[in-house]
């Protein structure tokens, strides 16, 4: 069964601070890889997305890894700030219309 | 901008009812979803259309059904709205001609009680 495990489910950091959240899937075939940040309230907007050949994409702040031999996938957040404070979705497709979603880390961000 | 907008924010509907939750989006896409997410649970499919008046069951169908006559419309509904079908809705649409990669574009969501 095609499963997406993320980790931590929930993350309190200080602002400025660095962080690393994780995904690790056992989607197959593997199409793309998807990170998403949903504010509380709202939808998810996509952050990144990633195919099997690419192993790094940066959106701003945010910076995705991919390692399709091991399935993990990381998203580090550089010098956090407030607004970082949301729910980020792991998202991995498969072939065709499906998405594979995980549950999502929690990530606040304190003053 | 892709735009995909939802007829409600929030909603409030008592046991038995008949729900509709409309969804609208511009960009001429093919492919419209409806999903639900609950706390701990994630996002989970009910429905999704590739085209007009096609639509396939997705993971959780019980209780819902859909309809899509439009291409830039596709309508949720709650038959007989029960209190466990109190949940955040989110609607998305994809353009796989466009974009192989199937990203999928949300709208805000609808929160919806049933009391």
């Amino acid at each position: 069964k095609n499963q997406v495990e993320q980790s931590p489910q929930s993350l309190i950091i200080l602002e400025g601070k660095n962080c690393t959240l994780q995904c690790n899937y056992t989607v197959s075939p593997f199409s793309n890889l998807r990170w998403y940040k949903q504010d509380t309230g709202r939808g998810p907007v996509s952050l990144t997305i990633m195919t099997f050949s690419e192993n790094t994409k940066s959106n701003g702040r945010y910076t995705a890894t991919l390692d399709a031999d091991t399935k993990q996938s990381s998203l580090h957040i550089t010098a956090s700030q407030l607004s970082d404070s949301a729910s980020y979705i792991c998202v991995v497709s498969a072939t065709g219309y499906a998405l594979n979603f995980g549950k999502g880390t929690s990530l606040l961000v304190t003053p | 901008d892709v735009k995909v907008t939802q007829s409600s924010r929030y909603l409030v509907k008592r046991t038995g009812e008949k729900v509709f939750l409309e969804c609208v989006q511009d960009m001429d896409h093919e492919n419209m979803f409806w999903y639900r997410q609950d706390p701990g649970l994630g996002l989970r499919l009910i429905y999704f259309s590739y085209d007009v008046k096609m639509k396939e069951k997705g993971d959780i169908p019980e209780g819902y059904s859909v309809s899509r006559e439009k291409k830039e419309r596709f309508s949720l509904i709650l038959e007989s709205a029960s209190t466990n079908q109190t949940s955040m809705y989110l609607c998305a649409s994809s353009s796989t001609l466009r974009d192989p990669s199937y990203e999928q574009y949300f709208g805000p969501g609808t929160r919806l009680t049933v009391t």
